[in-house]
């Protein structure tokens, strides 16, 4: 059991570059998230799923793209990166509030990411 | 919207002694949960406790219990016996609760976190 893991852990770009942030988890969990954490702040949503075939913005969705197309993965895409994406990026699951488990998010290593 | 504050930027105690990390939260819903993450500096996010809104009964495990003040909207954590290992950021967070889950109410609302360093 891996829990939730996150590829890469590390990632170089220039400015104007595409990437892709691969989440995965291997809990069953339904709903999954991606965060962004900068310096003296804490974590802000970026996009999230409440299941397989979905996703809604966050607090800061511009600029990023994802999609879920299987239940254990949920994928987070830069486009067209930019220095102010520079950021460690956290993915996180949970179960469905109320119908099993505890509804805590798990959180996987972290990607640092830094556009240049 | 709902907002978390961490009034402490960086605090210090010393090992075998007790600190508490305060945290206050602003919001009109009645049905939530808060909790406190650890980020040592491998990074990795980790939850150190969980605290539902209904339950007057504060939180604890093993050495880290909580304060949960409703009405003052305040949830501190105490820890004790502090140990090395427990250096890191601490982070305070919230989180909507409804039975109509498919909206936001899963997504956690960070303070912007202590740092916490456990001296020899």
């Amino acid at each position: 059991n891996a829990g939730v893991t996150q590829t890469p852990k590390f990632r170089v770009l220039k400015t104007g570059q595409s990437m892709t942030l691969l989440c995965a988890q291997d809990m069953n969990h339904e709903y999954m998230y991606w965060y962004r954490q900068d310096p003296g702040m804490g974590l802000r949503l970026i996009h999230y799923s409440v299941g397989e075939g979905t996703t809604a913005k966050g607090e800061v969705p511009d600029g990023y793209n994802v999609s879920r197309l299987k239940k254990q993965n949920f994928l987070l895409g830069l486009e067209s990166a930019a220095p102010s994406q520079t950021s460690v990026y956290f993915c996180a699951s949970s179960y469905i509030q109320g119908k099993g488990g505890t509804d805590t998010q798990y959180f996987g290593p972290g990607t640092r990411l830094t556009v240049l | 919207a709902q907002t978390v504050t961490q009034s402490q930027p960086e605090m210090s105690v010393q090992e075998a002694e007790t600190v508490t990390l305060s945290c206050t939260y602003d919001t009109s819903e009645n049905n939530y949960y808060l909790f406190w993450y650890k980020q040592p500096p491998s990074r990795q996010m980790i939850l150190v406790i969980r605290q539902e809104a209904y339950k007057q009964q504060n939180a604890t495990e093993n050495r880290f219990s909580v304060n949960f003040q409703k009405a003052a909207k305040s949830f501190s954590l105490k820890i004790s016996d502090s140990q090395l290992g427990d250096t890191a950021m601490y982070f305070c967070a919230f989180m909507k609760w409804g039975r109509n889950y498919g909206g936001s109410q899963g997504n956690l609302i960070f303070g912007k976190g202590t740092k916490l360093s456990v001296k020899p």
